[in-house]
């Protein structure tokens, strides 16, 4: 059975603090993806990474950056969390070509 | 560029009623398209895709859409509804030649009235 596990369901953060997001998948797909979902705006890409140590940028990068140092894992990173950030962060897995498998989401609230 | 636009952001239906929620997009190339669902508090879960082939496609808990290129759409539609349905539905699109990005619309609330 596939899987994509994200560190935490809940995480509540202070404005300016570092925050990670740790996101693992046991498929072995080359692609890894990260989203944030917002009431009425869907799922907006935050970046993307299709190899280790590569990374694209997706719709709404400003504020986020991205580290996948091994195939299995890809890391979300706000350097310094702000208000607007408070979201629903959604991770995601794809062989090439196809589906994408998902995992459970963090609900990420910044004060 | 791709997009996806989803009309509808709620849609209440009577148990055992048929539904359409309905999906449009906008490509200037061939496209992926996909639907999924995501119920309260948890992840999307892929309820059917169209890659190639047959214009009709079944998914899983009794969904089909249809994939018309004239119209450019994929509609998503169930002939019977169950309480269990109630969930967020999003229609995606992608470029099997790009870069396996998926575009996704805003979503569609199906909500179940007893």
């Amino acid at each position: 059975d596939v899987k994509v596990t994200q560190s935490s369901r809940y995480l509540v953060k202070r404005t300016g603090e570092k925050v990670f997001l740790e996101c693992v998948q046991d498929m072995d797909h080359e692609n890894m993806f990260w989203y944030r979902q917002d009431p009425g705006l869907g799922l907006r890409l935050i970046y993307f990474s299709y190899d280790v140590k590569m990374k694209e940028k997706g719709d709404i990068p400003e504020g986020y950056s991205v580290s996948r140092e091994k195939k299995e894992r890809f890391s979300l990173i706000l350097e310094s969390a702000s208000t607007n950030q408070t979201s629903m962060y959604l991770c995601a897995s794809s062989p090439d070509g196809d589906e994408q498998f998902f995992g459970p989401g963090t609900r990420l609230t910044v004060l | 560029a791709q997009s996806v636009t989803q009309l509808d952001s709620q849609v209440p239906v009577f148990e055992e009623a048929p539904v359409e929620l309905r999906c449009n997009y906008s490509s200037s190339v061939s496209v992926y398209l996909f639907w999924y669902v995501q119920y309260p508090n948890q992840g999307l879960q892929l309820l059917l895709k169209y890659l190639s082939g047959s214009t009709l496609v079944k998914g899983i808990n009794g969904f089909e859409a249809e994939f018309n290129k004239s119209q450019t759409s994929f509609h998503l539609r169930k002939p019977s509804v169950h309480i269990s349905d109630t969930a967020e539905y999003f229609c995606a699109v992608s470029d099997p030649f790009g870069n396996e990005k998926l575009t996704f619309g805003t979503g569609t609330r199906l909500t179940i009235i007893p």
